[in-house]
């Protein structure tokens, strides 16, 4: 079964709104999360590393002040795409390690995001 | 250079075939790899590890050529299933974790 678990799994909005997506480790703790974008016919790009505890890191390019990132809990990070224009409309994706197996990631379903 | 390339395809391979797959990475000092698979509009499940001793699960094969810094993926006796996009990854190892940089990926499709 599913090892985390995006939501929401779909979400439209109007221009300007803010989104907010969850992402949870169901059966373990991470105490890192990682948040990937994927345009439509592109590869998966890492936008920023999110840290329980402590800040996200971001990815060059990737402004932290439009994608709120926040680790409050070992099993929660949440993205949260403030003042959202079509541009951002893409597939947000987090995944997460067992800190037992750094290298094995588990992806969550995914949540795709369409801004009007 | 990007860290990790494909050739995007499509490969249109008849069921029953045997289709290759390579990927280039520049980072030599990366030690392992991954192939993952990706259905449409879904998430990347992991397909399997490559390590030097490379890997074989079934019908798929996996390769690390260190010298020629290239990573391959063999799929013998394709079915209709194999239908997806297959996407090279290196981990970049940052202590806790690993970041995972992905190829575009190549997508195959199996036909009857």
């Amino acid at each position: 079964g599913a090892v985390v678990s995006q939501h929401p799994s779909r979400v439209i909005c109007k221009s300007g709104t803010s989104v907010k997506i969850e992402c949870r480790s169901l059966d373990f703790q991470a105490t890192t999360m990682f948040w990937y974008r994927q345009f439509p016919k592109q590869s998966l790009m890492l936008m920023a590393t999110s840290n329980e505890g402590s800040k996200a890191t971001y990815e060059q390019g990737v402004e932290k002040d439009k994608f709120l990132i926040n680790h409050a809990s070992l099993t929660l990070s949440t993205l949260t795409v403030t003042s959202a224009h079509p541009e951002d409309s893409s597939f947000y994706i987090c995944s997460a390690p067992r800190s037992s197996d750094i290298d094995t990631q588990y992806f969550g379903p995914g949540t795709r995001l369409t801004v009007l | 250079r990007k860290e990790v390339e494909q050739d995007p395809g499509p490969f249109n391979v008849p069921e029953g075939a045997t289709v290759a797959f390579n990927c280039t990475y520049s980072n030599s000092a990366s030690q392992s790899f991954f192939w993952y698979r990706q259905d449409c509009r879904k998430e990347p499940k992991l397909l399997m590890s490559v390590y030097s001793s490379g890997n074989e699960d079934g019908r798929f094969t996996a390769q690390l050529n260190r010298a020629s810094q290239y990573i391959s993926l063999l799929i013998r006796d394709s079915k209709l299933s194999d239908s997806a996009t297959y996407l090279c990854v290196a981990p970049l190892h940052t202590g806790t974790a690993s970041k995972l940089t992905f190829g575009t990926g190549t997508r195959l499709q199996v036909t009857l």
